[in-house]
């Protein structure tokens, strides 16, 4: 099946600075990636949608100033998240999908703001 | 709008004893359903989902889901678990735009 590899798995980072997260899709391009936040032992919570080539939209209550979307090519979306403090620890999960109503998630990345 | 629930937290049952992790839905139209297990740390891992076609639906891991319009449910079951099968389970709703929507979770426990 379909590959979607995030990059880091983990990170920790000091509370200020930004870290950028990445969703690949190994052998499909997608021009639509999704972003999720997981809070630990809670679900997944959709951030925003990864448009290729044009902005990113955004689910009401997510920062766009805060969480910072590029969609640079059909296979590769980035997560910034900016200035970041210790309420942005969560575990961060991309999804894509070839196009034919399928979605395959990443690992999932562990984001540790300290 | 789409949405799932999940009643249950947790969910406990003993080692080769059949189990059922329930989930109901919400939406107008119809239904595009999914199971998803994630184990500590990791990511998501599809078990089975229901687009159309019969109720029954066969997933990974010996998993099915029987799909009950009257009930708008679409529990998780398997025949006789494994102490492997403990982990958290999600049901999903994909809505239009192939935004996922997904429940509460429910934590399976199997015990030996």
């Amino acid at each position: 099946g379909a590959v979607v590899s995030q990059h880091p798995s983990w990170v920790i980072c000091k509370s200020g600075t930004s870290v950028k997260i990445e969703c690949r899709s190994l052998d499909f391009q997608a021009t639509t990636m999704f972003w999720y936040r997981q809070f630990p032992k809670q679900s997944l919570m959709l951030m925003a949608t990864s448009n290729e080539g044009s902005k990113a939209t955004y689910e009401q209550g997510v920062e766009k100033d805060k969480f910072l979307i590029n969609h640079a090519s059909l296979t590769l979306s980035t997560l910034t998240v900016t200035s970041a403090h210790p309420e942005d620890s969560s575990f961060y999960i991309c999804s894509a999908g070839p196009g034919d109503g399928e979605q395959y998630f990443g690992p999932g990345t562990r984001l540790t703001v300290t | 709008a789409q949405s799932v629930a999940q009643p249950e937290d947790q969910v406990n049952v003993a080692e080769g004893n059949p189990l059922t992790v329930k989930c109901t839905y919400s939406v107008s139209g119809n239904p595009y359903l999914f199971w998803y297990v994630q184990y500590p740390n990791r990511g998501l891992q599809f078990l089975l989902k229901y687009i159309t076609g019969d109720n029954l639906v066969k997933g990974s891991y010996g998993f099915e889901a029987e799909f009950n319009k009257s009930q708008t449910s679409f529990h998780l079951k398997k025949p006789s678990a494994l102490v492997s099968d403990s982990a958290l389970y999600f049901c999903a709703i994909r809505g239009n735009f192939n935004k996922f929507y997904f429940g509460s979770g429910t934590k399976l426990n199997v015990k030996p």
